[in-house]
Order: structure tokens, then sequence, then C-alpha cells
């Protein structure tokens, strides 16, 4: 079946240090990859996606590229704020259509001034 | 609506208690989900409906735990005889009926308290 992992958190960056959060994905067919975050106290909003291989989803400085060959989204940001303190989750939609989303356990980002 | 929307926002109950909660998805989207969040863990999944198919109960954590969708639209999550460890943020999301670009748009949540 379908799984994703990520790294665990708690991740604790000062202002302005450089992001990376590991995810890895096992699918059956050619999935759809999300990045999904959780601001405190709001519900979960999709981030960026990538829908085929070499695809790189961007958003809000954050990025993550679509590896087929190591099956990874990992999630990047160059300088990260106070205000990207968040959990975040990677998800994927295998292809076919009418597939659920399988979500990782999230990694909780705290960024200290 | 907007958005996808449930109800009630914060639920205590008694142990023992059955409870419900409810989920309106946007309009017009044909796959739901149910997803449980508990204090310091990750999305758990519960429960998936998608149209017209049998739906994907594979998630749910016992038989005391049920959920329709009717019509197509509203979803009600029931849990009966609650226990102290069903207490979580129980999570309701939805998309659009699309293939292998799906994303899951989903609700505040319901903060269930079990006493």
């Amino acid at each position: 079946g379908n799984s994703v992992t990520q790294m665990e958190g708690p991740v604790t960056l000062s202002e302005e240090a450089f992001l990376t959060i590991n995810c890895t994905y096992t699918a059956t067919g050619y999935p759809s990859l999300f990045w999904y975050v959780q601001y405190p106290g709001e519900g979960l909003q999709l981030l960026l996606k990538a829908t085929k291989a070499d695809d790189k989803g961007s958003n809000k400085g954050f990025e993550a590229t679509y590896r087929k060959e190591t099956t990874s989204f990992h999630l990047e940001k160059g300088s990260v704020q106070v205000s990207d303190s968040a959990v975040y989750f990677c998800a994927l939609v295998d292809s076919g259509g009418y597939q659920k989303v399988t979500f990782g356990i999230g990694t909780k980002l705290q960024v200290i001034p | 609506g907007a958005g996808v929307s449930q109800s009630p926002s914060n639920k205590v109950t008694e142990k023992g208690k059955d409870v419900e909660l409810r989920c309106d998805p946007i309009s017009g989207h044909t796959a739901l989900y149910w997803y449980r969040q508990s204090l310091g863990q990750g999305l758990e999944f519960l429960i998936y409906f998608q149209g017209n198919s049998a739906p994907d109960k594979s998630g749910l954590p016992s038989d005391r735990f049920s959920a329709e969708r009717t019509g197509g639209s509203v979803s009600t999550l029931t849990i009966q005889r609650t226990q102290q460890e069903d207490s979580a943020v129980y999570l309701c999301a939805s998309s659009p009926e699309t293939g292998g670009d799906t994303e899951a748009f989903f609700g505040q949540g319901t903060r269930l308290t079990v006493v």
C-alpha cells in the first residue's frame, strides 16, 4: 500500500536558518505529492504540490522537488521566519483517480528569534 | 458554502455517551475524508467516501466508530460509548472529482474531550 515517511520533530531553528524536512514515499503508481501546513490554532492548508517527476512545487519561499529515483519530496526554505512555526505534513495521492490522501505523521517546526 | 464546515467546533462528553460529529463538504466535491489528530500525534486516517463507491473504512479504530454520508454530501461520524482515548481533534476534508492532482480541503475540526 501507499505510505509516507517524514522525519520526526520537533525541529527548532533560529530565524534565517536553512530548513530541510525530509519526506520519502512508497506508492504503487505515479503519485502526486503535497506538503500541507498547520499553523497554530488553524486548520490544515495546502502549501505546495508537484504532480510528476522532476516537478518543483513552491510557495511562500518553500520549495520541494519530486524525485522519482529516490522517492523523495523534501521540503526546503532558505531563510525561515518565526511566522513559519507550524506543523508540516507530507502527503501523496496515487494515480488512477478516486484515491485517498495518505499523510505522513507531521513535523513540528519551531523558529526562535 | 465557501469551505468545509464542521460542527460542533468543540464537544465535551461523558465517558460512555454517544457523540455525532458533522461535516459539510465543499459543494460538488465527491471525495470526503475523516481523520483524527491526537495531541502530539499526526493525522490518523479513519474513513474515506468517494462518490457512490463503497467507503474505505480501513482506518476506523473499533466498531464503536461509524460514519455515513447522505446524498453524497453531508457526513456524520458517530462514536458510541465514548472512551477517554477518543479525545482528539476530528478533521474532515473534501476534494473534487479529479485524478492524481487531488488537493484536500480541510475543515477547522471538532475538538472532542471525553471526561
